[in-house]
């Protein structure tokens, strides 16, 4: 089991709320990645980071936004949910060169009403 | 256009049964090909990883298989138990950019009945 966290697991909040989805691993390592994944579909990468003080959008377009002030939090937030937001996301983080395996959190499944 | 696509897109199969799942892939340049396990609420768990020059890796009871020539890659469960119900996602990566860009397809959904 990889020592990476997510919280909350599950979150219901109305349209227009702030919200931060959290992510912490223990691993050391200084790649970390926030994904989107619906139902049966791909994962989609919104956001990596490469290290601390270091972030990037991914291929699909997200209105969130991410931080990386210290190496084992990667935290994700949403200024204002909306419903099309509602998803499962997936924060994972890798080690040495972006080629090494990911090890995935948990996830947050969001619904915003 | 780089794309994962596999098959079947879901299964269900007997306890005790072997099944075997299917992924075929455009990413080019090829770097390395990885099946993942994720139950349902989780994120995914990594089963195998194989590079261009290997053409089967083992992990217990999983075995995947690739030819790097045809571009296609299979899963085998062999002896299935329930705890092996879940979505089986192929992962391919291209050395194409520092990052090493990973290309998810879309999941099997495998399902063992008692």
């Amino acid at each position: 089991e990889a020592d990476i966290y997510q919280t909350p697991r599950y979150l219901v909040i109305g349209t227009g709320k702030k919200i931060t989805l959290e992510c912490s691993q223990t691993m050391g390592h200084d790649k970390m990645y926030w994904y989107q994944q619906d139902p049966g579909m791909e994962l989609h990468l919104i956001h990596y980071s490469y290290g601390v003080n270091s972030t990037e959008k991914g291929d699909l377009s997200s209105e969130s936004t991410v931080s990386r002030i210290r190496t084992e939090h990667f935290p994700l937030t949403l200024e204002s949910a909306r419903p099309s937001h509602t998803s499962q996301y997936l924060c994972a983080s890798s080690a040495g060169e972006g080629r090494e395996t990911q090890y995935f959190g948990p996830g947050t499944r969001l619904l915003v009403l | 256009k780089n794309q994962v696509e596999q098959s079947p897109q879901s299964l269900i199969i007997l306890e005790g049964k072997n099944c075997t799942l299917q992924c075929n892939y455009t990413v080019s340049p090829f770097s390395n090909l990885r099946w993942y396990k994720q139950d349902t609420g989780r994120g995914p768990v990594s089963l195998t990883i194989m590079t261009f020059s290997e053409n089967t890796k083992s992990n217990g009871r999983y075995t995947a298989t690739l030819d790097a020539d045809t571009k296609q890659s299979s899963l085998h469960i062999t002896a299935s138990q329930l705890s092996d119900s879940a979505s089986y996602i192929c992962v391919v990566s291209d050395r194409g950019s520092t990052l090493g860009r990973l290309y998810f397809g879309r999941g099997t959904q495998l399902t063992v009945w008692p």
